[in-house]
């Protein structure tokens, strides 16, 4: 399996502009979580989804952020309009149930955000 | 309130000494602790999983301690190689909840030769 795919690897835009992370879990995967890195405050949770349902946004920081999961391959995180803060490593990551070793996410190689 | 703190923040070694890093956690009820490595630019990678009845765990130069009534964590690398340099962050589960994993910060490690 290819693993957890991300794109854009690097984003450099400017305040204001809309920004869209993409990704695609591993098959078979029923949740998907979208994480915020910064040096200060490490792995954020922002959004999970299971079986393509969002379950918890409660740590998308503002109005600004939205995320959607039309398939069981693909989600989107958007954001708009963006702002300097935004500034961070956003990992999209995958996880099935159903196993005896449930804690284990699989995570892509992460989208580096700059806004400038 | 479920935690999980680590430590050092960051540590500087050089190649071939041995080093600890340590977790200690409040979550409850728990289900297990994992270990995950993230190089420099990359996503973490899972080492390690920790169980309420394990106490140690091996994986190459890597092992894993748990203290199930101290709600502590180490991980110990033995005989430090410069691809250890990496970002090391403990994620400890909860046995509830449909949000049931806690992250630590993670602690720097850096091995210069």
């Amino acid at each position: 399996d290819a693993g957890v795919i991300q794109s854009p690897r690097h984003e450099v835009t400017e305040m204001g502009q809309e920004v869209t992370l993409r990704c695609k879990p591993i098959s078979g995967h029923d949740y998907l979580f979208w994480y915020r890195q910064t040096m200060m405050r490490g792995l954020e949770l922002l959004i999970y989804f299971n079986n393509n349902v969002p379950i918890d946004d409660s740590g998308m920081p503002e109005d600004r952020f939205s995320a959607k999961m039309p398939n069981a391959s693909f989600s989107t995180l958007k954001i708009q309009p963006s702002e300097p803060r935004d500034s961070a490593v956003y990992f999209c990551a995958s996880r099935k149930t159903g196993t005896v070793d449930t804690g284990e996410l699989f995570f892509g190689e992460g989208s580096r955000l700059t806004v400038l | 309130k479920n935690q999980v703190e680590q430590s050092p923040q960051s540590l500087i070694i050089l190649e071939g000494k041995n080093c600890t890093l340590q977790c200690n956690y409040t979550v409850s009820p728990f289900s297990n602790l994992r270990w995950y490595k993230q190089d420099t630019g990359r996503g973490p990678v899972s080492l390690t999983i920790m169980t309420f009845s394990e106490n140690t765990k091996s994986n190459g130069r890597y092992t894993a301690t748990l203290d199930a009534d101290t709600k502590q964590s180490s991980l110990h690398i033995t005989a430090s190689q410069l691809s250890d340099s990496a970002s090391y962050i403990c994620v400890v589960s909860a046995k509830t909840g449909a949000n049931n994993l806690f992250f630590g910060t993670g602690t720097r490690l850096t091995v210069i030769p």
